[in-house]
Formats: structure tokens, C-alpha cells, sequence
């Protein structure tokens, strides 16, 4: 099983719609959680880091369940420019922190 | 949060050669990380880079391949030896800052590297 699992998608949605992106990861002592975004022959960038309590950011919920070792990121009234695919991030610490990236789910955002 | 530089910004090499990219941050930062990313994959860290010590590596990746140099705590470079068409990636350089009782990275904008 992979350290840290998601749907690469294609998740082709109309504007205006609302799209949730779930990522599972396989080891319960991971301590910290992340949604990076990489656009298009770019690097990635932090979106938003993922808080026990769940957070949200304008558009933007991200979620952690712990007992079922997954996080998620729901996106509301989409825009054109979240096209992009999102990376999830799970850093655990064991003598030194170790940072894991999910394959990333592609969103398409279509007009 | 940090600004990181990367040159160069792509290049194609021929096999045999070696590459060294160089990676600079606005500010001092204690770990800098390369990473590697194929296509249609997902990132892949090569190794961390803490100044004044030798690299240490993943995995799959060994010094006399990816040798790293961290001089001071702005700056790094990773050298791509003796290159395959295999090498062929985008590679990233990045930087953790600590925040709020965690850490944050970021990446400077990649190299892209083809092997011909």
C-alpha cells in the first residue's frame, strides 16, 4: 500500500460547482497534513495545512479524520482558475521528519 | 514564508554529462531538500541538505549520482552525474520554515532537466 493514496483524477467540473478531493494515508503516527496546489509546469504551493479540527479558507474545507486515516479538501463555487492538480501532503516525524506527496488529483474547471 | 530561486530553469544535456543546479533562498533556513518529479508522477525526495553536514539520502539515491553541496544556510546545488534519458525530470529545490508547531515547505520553481 502506498504511504499516501489519491485519485489522479481528471475531475472534469462545470463553474460553480462544488468538487472534494480525498487522500488516504497508511501510517496513523503522521502528525501533520497538507494541500499543496501545482499548476502547469510550475512548482507546487501550499494552499492550506490540515487541522485536526478541520479548517476552512474562502472556498476552501479541509478536513482530517483520523480513525480512518484520511484527509480532504472540498472546494466550493469553482472557479476556472482552480484548474490545477492537488497535492496531498503528510509529514511524519520518526528521528527526522519525513515529508510524503500523493500523486496529486488533476481538477479541470470548465466553463 | 520564503523566496527560492532556481538556475538553471531547464537545460538539455547529453548522456555522460553531469548538471549542477543551483538552489538560493531569500533568508536562512536550517533544511533545504531536492526532489525530483518525474512525469505524470509525483514528487520524489532525493535528499536533505543540512549545512555544515553530508546530505542524507533516500532510497534509490546514492552521493557519487546526486552529489549535494550545502555551503551556508541560503544555498545549495545538486549535481546530476554521469545523466540517462532516465534523469530526464524536474527537479526542486525546497526549504522548510517552521510555523505554527509544525513546518511548511516551499519550492523554488524547478529545473527541467532532458536527457538526450
Amino acid at each position: 500500500r502506498k504511504e499516501v493514496e489519491q485519485d489522479p483524477g481528471p475531475f472534469n467540473v462545470p463553474e460553480g460547482a462544488t468538487v472534494a478531493f480525498n487522500c488516504t494515508y497508511s501510517n496513523s503516527a503522521s502528525q501533520s497534513f497538507f494541500w499543496y496546489r501545482q499548476d502547469c509546469r510550475k512548482e507546487p504551493k501550499l494552499l492550506m495545512s490540515v487541522y485536526s479540527s478541520g479548517n476552512e479558507d474562502g472556498r476552501f474545507t479541509a478536513q482530517l479524520n483520523r480513525a480512518s486515516q484520511y484527509i480532504s479538501l472540498l472546494i466550493r463555487d469553482s472557479k476556472l482558475s482552480d484548474s490545477a492538480t492537488y497535492l496531498c501532503v503528510v509529514l511524519n516525524s520518526g528521528g527526522y521528519q519525513k515529508v510524503t506527496f500523493g500523486i496529486g488529483t488533476k481538477l479541470q474547471v470548465i466553463p | 514564508s520564503a523566496v527560492i530561486s532556481q538556475k538553471p530553469s531547464r537545460d538539455i544535456c547529453q548522456r555522460g554529462t553531469s548538471l549542477t543546479i543551483q538552489c538560493q533562498v531569500d533568508s536562512q533556513v536550517t533544511m533545504m531538500f531536492w526532489y525530483r518529479q518525474q512525469p505524470g508522477q509525483s514528487l520524489t525526495l532525493i535528499a536533505t541538505a543540512n549545512q555544515g553536514s553530508e546530505a542524507t539520502y533516500e532510497s534509490g539515491f546514492v552521493i557519487d549520482k546526486f552529489p549535494i553541496s550545502r555551503p551556508n544556510l541560503t544555498f545549495s546545488t545538486l549535481t546530476v552525474s554521469n545523466m540517462s534519458p532516465e534523469d530526464s525530470s524536474i527537479y526542486l529545490c525546497s526549504v522548510e520554515i517552521p510555523a505554527s508547531g509544525t513546518s511548511k515547505q516551499y519550492f523554488g520553481p524547478g529545473t527541467r532537466l532532458t536527457v538526450t
